[in-house]
């Protein structure tokens, strides 16, 4: 399972775009990235997944590089309310796939 | 449609005592997972569950912990005796499996366990 690397924490201010980066260089072949979104005392949530190029949907854009060995999510005008830990996963979704949510990136939005 | 409930919220145990938390998924999610989370630590997967078969279970200290999941539905975690650290939030989640890529993983609000 490729492991990823995050910042550890990133601030920003409302209603500016953040773009949380994640290193995966031993990606394999078949394996696609995923982010999860995680409030305090509550369970992470999907945030958005790719394989390659770009993809967007209503919350979030995730930018991968042809080498694909990194990523980077894109949270446009972020609010207070985004202020939460990041995790970048990478996989194949092949059972008995160990799933390593790593640390994280904690992103607090300031007024 | 309802999301994955967990039971109980919160749980203090003093230690060698035992504990056991309940996991209701996502009706018709085939996949279901145990995850340990410490505090200012990414979740940590305990066992995996395929129906009611284990995918894997590498991660889970099987000389106190165990899990089992009867009928392929509910869920239970317990732990025997329970250790000071494993004070954390234990969280299940299910899925359902899609197309490609890694199974969207929808969490329940997990358990927090406090061993004094």
């Amino acid at each position: 399972l490729a492991k990823t690397t995050q910042p550890i924490s990133m601030d920003s201010y409302e209603g500016q775009e953040v773009n949380i980066t994640c290193s995966h260089n031993n990606i394999a072949t078949n394996d696609y990235i995923t982010w999860y979104q995680q409030f305090p005392s509550q369970g992470p949530r999907f945030i958005i997944q790719g394989y390659k190029t770009k993809v967007t949907n209503e919350v979030a854009s995730l930018f991968i590089p042809a080498d694909r060995k990194s990523s980077t999510l894109s949270l446009p005008r972020v609010s207070l309310s985004d202020t939460a830990v990041y995790y970048c996963l990478v996989g194949d979704g092949s059972y008995g796939q160990n799933f390593v949510f790593g640390p994280g990136t904690r992103l607090s939005v300031l007024p | 449609e309802a999301g994955v409930a967990q039971s109980p919220r919160y749980k203090i145990i003093e230690k060698r005592q035992s504990v056991a938390f309940w996991c209701n998924p996502i009706s018709g999610h085939a996949t279901l997972y145990w995850y340990q989370q410490i505090l200012g630590q990414g979740p940590k997967l305990l066992i995996q569950f395929q129906n009611n078969g284990v995918v894997d279970d590498s991660q889970l200290p099987k000389d106190r912990f165990s899990a089992e999941r009867l009928k392929g539905v509910d869920s239970t975690l317990k732990i025997q005796p329970a250790k000071l650290e494993d004070s954390a939030v234990y969280l299940c989640a299910s899925s359902h499996p899609g197309d490609k890529g890694m199974d969207e993983q929808f969490f329940g609000p997990g358990t927090r366990l406090t061993v004094l």
